[in-house]
């Protein structure tokens, strides 16, 4: 268990809807970071957040947002979802802002239908 | 479980045997290098990182080795368990124009190794 809780575990909706992805990092982590994860493209960054501001993005859709809060959780934000979107999304947090030692959580499975 | 790519290049080794998983970047700027581990339904995990002003870095039953000259990562893992089975990732972290590092990790696409008992 690393220590980083993602929840839904699952989630299954249709093509334009918009769905919240939630993140909780290990305690006392004040990084969170999104990477998607599908068959064709791998694993890919998203965004970076280090204590509550946006630090670094990476191929991330414009249909697609995210946000830590004062509690350092965060939420990723995914709209007008397309069958592409279908993927694994993981969370990973580390200590500081320039961690590659990174504690993924368990990820969540989109499935867009 | 889950298999994370159609294409992923597989390694299949007996139980006892040394593996060694290769990985090719193509960034030479990048500062670290990093193995991740992805047991299926899992998140990866860390296993052992290198800056990149290093070529041979040991940790409990894994070595990785960087060779800078023709951008080629290993790592490799000694007396291979069935616990060992899963998807390796190499990623690279490089810094910004600025020189810092902000944890951005470009992942590589994934070796499977499969230890047989």
């Amino acid at each position: 268990d690393s220590g980083v809780t993602q929840t839904p575990k699952h989630l299954i909706t249709a093509t334009g809807q918009r769905v919240t992805l939630r993140c909780s990092p290990r305690s006392g982590d004040l990084s969170v970071y999104w990477y998607q994860q599908s068959l064709d493209q791998g694993l890919q960054f998203l965004i970076q957040y280090y204590n509550g501001e946006e630090r670094a993005k990476g191929n991330i859709l414009e249909r697609f947002s995210a946000q830590q809060f004062p509690d350092l959780h965060s939420e990723l934000n995914l709209s007008s979802l397309e069958l592409g979107d279908s993927a694994l999304y993981f969370c990973a947090s580390s200590v500081t802002g320039g961690g590659w030692e990174q504690y993924f959580g368990p990820g969540t499975r989109l499935t867009v239908t | 479980g889950e298999s994370v790519g159609l294409h992923l290049p597989t390694l299949s080794v007996q139980e006892g045997d040394n593996s060694i998983i290769n990985c090719a970047y193509s960034n030479s700027a990048s500062d670290y290098f990093i193995w991740y581990k992805q047991e299926s339904g899992k998140g990866p995990q860390f296993i052992i990182d290198i800056r990149s002003n290093m070529d041979k870095r040991q940790g409990q039953r894994v070595t990785v080795l960087l060779n800078k000259t023709v951008k080629h990562l290993s790592l490799q893992i000694a007396a291979t368990q069935p616990g060992d089975s899963a998807v390796y990732f190499c990623a690279e972290c490089r810094a910004n124009a600025g020189g810092t590092s902000y944890g951005k990790l470009t992942f590589g696409q994934g070796t499977i190794l499969t230890v047989h008992p």
